[in-house]
């Protein structure tokens, strides 16, 4: 099991907000370590997506943002478009386990 | 540009070995951390390990899934995933990733290879 846990699927109409959510423990998350993000477009390689919390690579549209508290983060898409539709993975360090860990991913469908 | 392209990857027997190699351009290669992650089919992301800059001595980590099977190297502007005693479970798309860190923004994997499918079965 993932150490970090995401929903396995959303789904929202073109123009809606959906949440994603990501929930550690005091050992990753809850221990300050940072969370990141990133979308893999179906038959592509992973692409990070936010990192530290809430800061996007050149490119990605302020449609996408964190929020962290304690050993939980969730990644908001405002304004839902076609092209969002794709998975997402949370990451962050686990201490106890000396390894970077990632979440299951969940899968986000445009309807 | 920086890139990272992955080649090696092919069908092996269950117990056999295979190594990958990892090619990277356009940034300074011996200042930057290398993990290998994989994608087993149709599932999540794993981290496989690392192997860390030249000023950190490239030291290596490994996931317990995998330690004691595996072996990471780096020489010039490539790096390596030696697997060896493969399992079926080893069955995946495997990717190497540039760790970029700096104080005032964290961690994080960027970019990504484009992955390379390693078939483990008789």
């Amino acid at each position: 099991q993932p150490e970090l846990t995401q929903p396995p699927s959303l789904s929202g109409a073109p123009g809606q907000r959906v949440t994603i959510s990501c929930t550690g423990s005091s050992s990753n998350l809850g221990a300050g370590y940072g969370v990141n993000w990133y979308q893999q477009l179906p038959g592509t390689a992973p692409k990070l997506l936010i990192y530290d919390n809430n800061n996007r690579p050149s490119g990605v549209p302020d449609r996408f943002s964190v929020s962290k508290s304690g050993s939980s983060a969730s990644l908001a898409i405002t304004g839902l478009q076609a092209e969002d539709e794709a998975d997402y993975y949370c990451q962050s360090y686990d201490i106890s386990l000396s390894a970077w860990v990632f979440g299951g991913g969940t899968k986000v469908t445009v309807l | 540009e920086v890139q990272l392209v992955e080649s090696g990857g092919g069908l092996v027997q269950p117990g056999g070995s295979l190594k990958l190699s990892c090619a990277a351009s356009g940034f300074r290669f011996s200042d930057s951390a290398i993990h290998w992650v994989r994608q087993a089919p149709g599932k999540g992301l794993e981290w496989v390990g690392r192997i860390r800059s030249k000023p950190n001595s490239y030291a290596t980590g490994y996931a317990a899934s995998v330690k004691g099977r595996f072996t990471i190297s780096r020489e010039e502007s490539t790096a390596f995933l030696q697997m060896n005693s493969l399992k079926v479970a080893d069955t995946a798309v495997y990717y190497c990733v540039r760790h970029v860190s700096d104080t005032s923004t964290g961690h994080r994997f960027d970019p990504w290879g484009q992955g390379i499918l390693v078939t483990v079965s008789s």
